[in-house]
């Protein structure tokens, strides 16, 4: 059974820093590609960030680039997500999700339960 | 970045009605883009890919179609576990953008 577990949000002060953690279980882990994606309270879905398989491919939201940093442990199961110089705005939710991709086609198809992440003073 | 527009922002229906939800993006995204449900604590699930290829365990009642900039999904008739939110997400280009979703209440 694949499983996405997320772990590591808080109440951090604007400026602080925080590190996320995904465990993932129930499927060949290096082989998959994985985003974070995340929800501010009452608001919709903002794609946070992607990394390949390898780890030598990565993307970032505009909002997060230069804050936020993506890496994974495939020894490890685990995808991680470094959050610097944090912002009010960065409250959310922060779900991991699986991108599931054959020859032609990617889609997100198991997520995490999500892990809730406060920036306040 | 590819704006992601869906309509309506709130549909109020009945259990049984045929409900139709659109998504449009501000520019072409060829087939390369999903549904997703999200009902209240819950992460979301993934529903239609590619426009219109049902997810694994997806009833047959959901239906996706379109292409390029204008996409549906379509729920032939509701069931009372239907009433959620549903986004649409494009993977066409990075970043990766969401629509802002529809609310489908309970009328």
């Amino acid at each position: 059974e694949v499983q996405l577990v997320e772990s590591g949000g808080d109440l951090v002060q604007p400026g602080g820093s925080l590190r996320l953690s995904c465990a993932a279980s129930g499927f060949p882990f290096s082989s998959y590609s994985m985003n974070w994606v995340r929800q501010a309270p009452g608001k919709g879905l903002e794609w946070v960030s992607y990394i390949s398989g390898t780890g030598g491919s990565i993307f970032y939201a505009d909002s997060v680039k230069g804050r936020f940093t993506i890496s994974r442990d495939n020894a490890k199961n685990s995808v991680y997500l470094q959050m610097n110089s944090l912002r009010d705005d960065d409250t959310a939710a922060y779900y991991c999700a699986r991108d599931y991709c054959t020859s032609t086609s990617c889609r997100y198809d198991y997520w995490g339960q999500g892990t809730l992440v406060t920036v306040s003073s | 970045e590819i704006v992601l527009t869906q309509s309506p922002a709130t549909l109020s229906l009945s259990p049984g009605e045929r409900v139709t939800l659109s998504c449009r993006a501000s520019q072409s995204v060829s087939s390369y883009l999903a549904w997703y449900q999200q009902k209240p604590g819950q992460a979301p699930r993934l529903l239609i890919y590619d426009a219109s290829n049902r997810a694994t365990g997806i009833p047959a009642r959901f239906s996706g179609s379109g292409s390029g900039t204008d996409f549906t999904l379509t729920i032939s008739s509701l069931e009372p576990e239907d009433f959620a939110v549903y986004y649409c997400q494009q993977r066409s280009n990075w970043p990766r953008t969401f629509g802002q979703g529809t609310k489908v209440e309970i009328k």
